[in-house]
């Protein structure tokens, strides 16, 4: 049983750009969370995902967005990207015990 | 708001030895409470979580963690660690239904021979 997965797991991109992001979910998983981790800290919460709407948001510009498909799968997108927005950004996928966590993407921004 | 705090950033231990990394919380409600394991590079793995019951809760890779409410804690032990317990530790908290979880800034850990 595949768990999370992510797609790439790695990207540079020129400030300034746009990015997606994927998310497969864990196997009958349907609510899908982008996290965001910057270097040496915690996860920070970006949004959640459920029946194809965002349902919660944590204290993220509108330059990030986000999307999911009916096959629970998702995407993330940053538009304008900053220096800042380097990070690892992690997918988890739910309902469960805890979430489940993909090995995530790294973004570098230059 | 809730809050976590890892108030631990580095912790170095000799193989063999025990362990204990701490958590302190702050939540409104009934909080559920989650220990998780990063290696470098790597996403995170779920060690062992809290919901009701039970305060001392049995995880994986012989980790254990006790629920102290009049605390606010929910410390992080093994009796005797292994070179492969090398990484990163984050507590999280959340609760049932919002399933959003708020991460501490994490406790790296070092073992030495």
């Amino acid at each position: 049983d595949a768990g999370v997965t992510q797609s790439p797991t790695h990207l540079i991109k020129t400030r300034g750009q746009q990015v997606t992001l994927r998310c497969s979910p864990k196997s009958g998983h349907d609510t899908v969370s982008w996290y965001q981790q910057a270097l040496g800290q915690g996860p920070q919460f970006i949004f959640q995902y459920y029946e194809e709407e965002e349902r919660q948001r944590g204290n993220f510009p509108d330059r990030f967005s986000g999307h999911q498909f009916p096959n629970y799968s998702s995407e993330l997108n940053v538009n304008a990207l900053l220096l800042g927005d380097s990070a690892l950004y992690l997918c988890a996928s739910s309902p469960g015990a805890g979430y489940t966590f993909g090995s995530g993407t790294r973004l570098t921004v230059v | 708001a809730q809050s976590v705090t890892q108030p631990d950033i580095h912790i170095t231990v000799s193989e063999g030895a025990s362990l204990e990394l701490r958590c302190n919380y702050s939540y409104g409600a009934t909080p559920y409470l989650f220990w998780y394991v990063q290696s470098p590079g790597q996403g995170l793995q779920l060690l062992l979580k809290y919901f009701s019951g039970d305060t001392l809760v049995q995880g994986i890779k012989g980790f254990e963690a006790e629920f102290k409410r009049s605390q606010s804690s929910f410390n992080l032990r093994k009796p005797s660690v292994h070179w492969s317990d090398a990484a990163e530790y984050f507590c999280a908290v959340g609760n049932f239904g919002n399933e959003k979880l708020t991460f501490g800034t994490g406790t790296r850990l070092t073992i030495i021979p």
